[in-house]
């Protein structure tokens, strides 16, 4: 069974651009979330979708958005990016969204020039 | 405001022995618990969970307690080998309905042969 797939791996962007995040999550699953990793701020939820609804949201301005496709996929979409946005972006899926396991993927580096 | 804290950065073990890294939360509407693993430039990885019904919960090596009075979880790791070395995170979820996990910040284990 593949697990949870993100791209691209790597991307270097310029302040100001925006940019678009990939995640396909395991067959069957419906929960996607995307957390933010930071050496300063650890890991921190940003959004969940689940059958394509946005579930819960983390304490992250406007700029940060995603989506939920029929088949699950989700992307997430940062605008006006900014040298802080740069972080590895973490995508993990879940069959439910509640009191279960969540799995994730590999991660998008994102470097803000 | 750290929910989740994980007091100990890092935690050297001799290969054999015991692993135990330990995690302490404040808010008590927190309902269900898991561990990941993580290695540099890779996803975490998912250890093992407790809902805050069990007080106890085992895989293989790995064995999770929860003290819910306390507010505490700890995991254990029995016998710790070389490559269990990786930073480990607690996290935990709200009892609202959704997939957000709180992170605490790592802890870094290094088994040592």
């Amino acid at each position: 069974k593949a697990g949870v797939t993100q791209t691209p791996r790597y991307l270097i962007k310029t302040r100001g651009q925006q940019v678009t995040l990939s995640c396909s999550p395991i067959s069957g699953h419906r929960s996607v979330s995307w957390y933010q990793q930071t050496p300063g701020q650890g890991l921190q939820f940003l959004f969940e979708y689940f059958s394509e609804t946005q579930r819960n949201k983390g304490n992250f301005p406007g700029r940060f958005s995603g989506r939920q496709f029929s088949n699950s996929r989700s992307e997430m979409n940062v605008s006006t990016l900014e040298l802080g946005d740069s972080a590895l972006y973490l995508c993990a899926s879940s069959l439910g969204h509640r009191n279960t396991e969540a799995f994730f993927g590999q991660g998008t580096r994102l470097t803000v020039v | 405001d750290q929910q989740v804290k994980q007091n100990s950065p890092s935690l050297s073990v001799q290969e054999g022995r015991i692993s135990i890294l330990n995690c302490d939360y404040t808010n008590s509407m927190f309902d269900y618990f898991l561990w990941y693993k993580k290695y540099p430039a890779e996803g975490p990885t998912f250890l093992i969970s407790i809902s805050s019904i069990k007080d106890k919960n085992e895989d293989g090596r790995f064995t999770v307690f929860l003290n819910k009075s306390a507010k505490h979880l700890s995991l254990h790791i029995v016998p710790s080998q070389p490559g269990d070395s990786a930073v480990y995170f607690c996290a935990a979820q709200p009892n609202n309905y959704g997939q957000n996990f709180v992170f605490g910040p790592g802890t870094r284990l290094s088994v040592l042969p």
